[in-house]
């Protein structure tokens, strides 16, 4: 069964950074893309980008670009969002999920990972 | 790019039938298929229902339709249950600098 697995709380000082991974399994990683999407605590839902699972090609939403990387590691089917530059208003639950070429849409997500920003 | 525009919320009845609507425009909703929907319960990650504006993923309730007409996408939960209480979000594909943007959220009570 498709699992995205992604790793724990953060808590972080404004102007740091944080790297959220994401473990995909029971699915061909190089066939689909590991999209971003937080979530502001009480808000609605964010895209932030995706990146492809088959040759580490990026798309990233311009609010974020100059501060965010995404990459991959297909030896460990892993994926990673780094955001830099924190600030307070960037606390949020972050969510990696699939996304299929063969749908465009997000069919599986991860268990979020809570990245608080507090100095 | 803004949000999609969603309606706060939405009520209704065990058995009854609700409409969410998702209103965009020329450069998301109405120039693309690429239309999804999210339902998502409380503390829980979201949840694909409907997928290319009128698809459900398989073992998706039958209840959930998508459509699309111009720039508005709609959702319909029909036979209302307890369980279809939660947030819901369309999405669409944009030719905007986001490449792809949520709806404001609706949150069905039953």
């Amino acid at each position: 069964q498709v699992q995205l697995t992604q790793s724990g709380a953060e808590v972080k000082e404004p102007g740091a950074s944080v790297k959220v991974s994401c473990k995909a399994s029971g699915y061909s990683f190089t066939t689909s893309a590991v999209a971003w999407v937080r979530q502001a605590p009480g808000q609605g839902l964010e895209w932030m980008g995706w990146v492809s699972g088959y040759n580490g090609n990026t798309n990233y939403a311009q609010k974020f670009r100059g501060r965010i990387t995404m990459t991959t590691d297909t030896s460990t089917t892993t994926a990673y969002m780094e955001l830099g530059s924190l600030r307070s208003d960037d606390t949020a639950m972050y969510f990696c999920a699939r996304r299929t070429y063969m749908i465009d849409a997000a069919d599986y997500w991860g268990q979020g990972t809570l990245v608080t920003v507090s100095s | 790019q803004s949000a999609l525009t969603q309606p706060a919320s939405v009520s209704g009845s065990p058995g009854q039938s609700i409409t969410i609507a998702c209103t965009g425009a020329m450069s998301d909703v109405h120039g693309y298929n690429y239309v999804s929907w999210y339902q998502q319960h409380p503390g829980k990650a979201p949840k694909l229902i409907i997928y290319g504006v009128s698809n459900r993923p398989s073992g998706v309730s039958n209840r959930l339709s998508g459509s699309k007409s111009g720039n508005t996408a709609s959702l319909t939960i029909s036979g209302l249950q307890a369980e279809d209480e939660a947030d819901y979000y369309c999405s669409s594909y944009t030719t905007t600098s986001t490449l792809e943007v949520f709806g404001t959220g609706t949150r069905v009570t039953v």
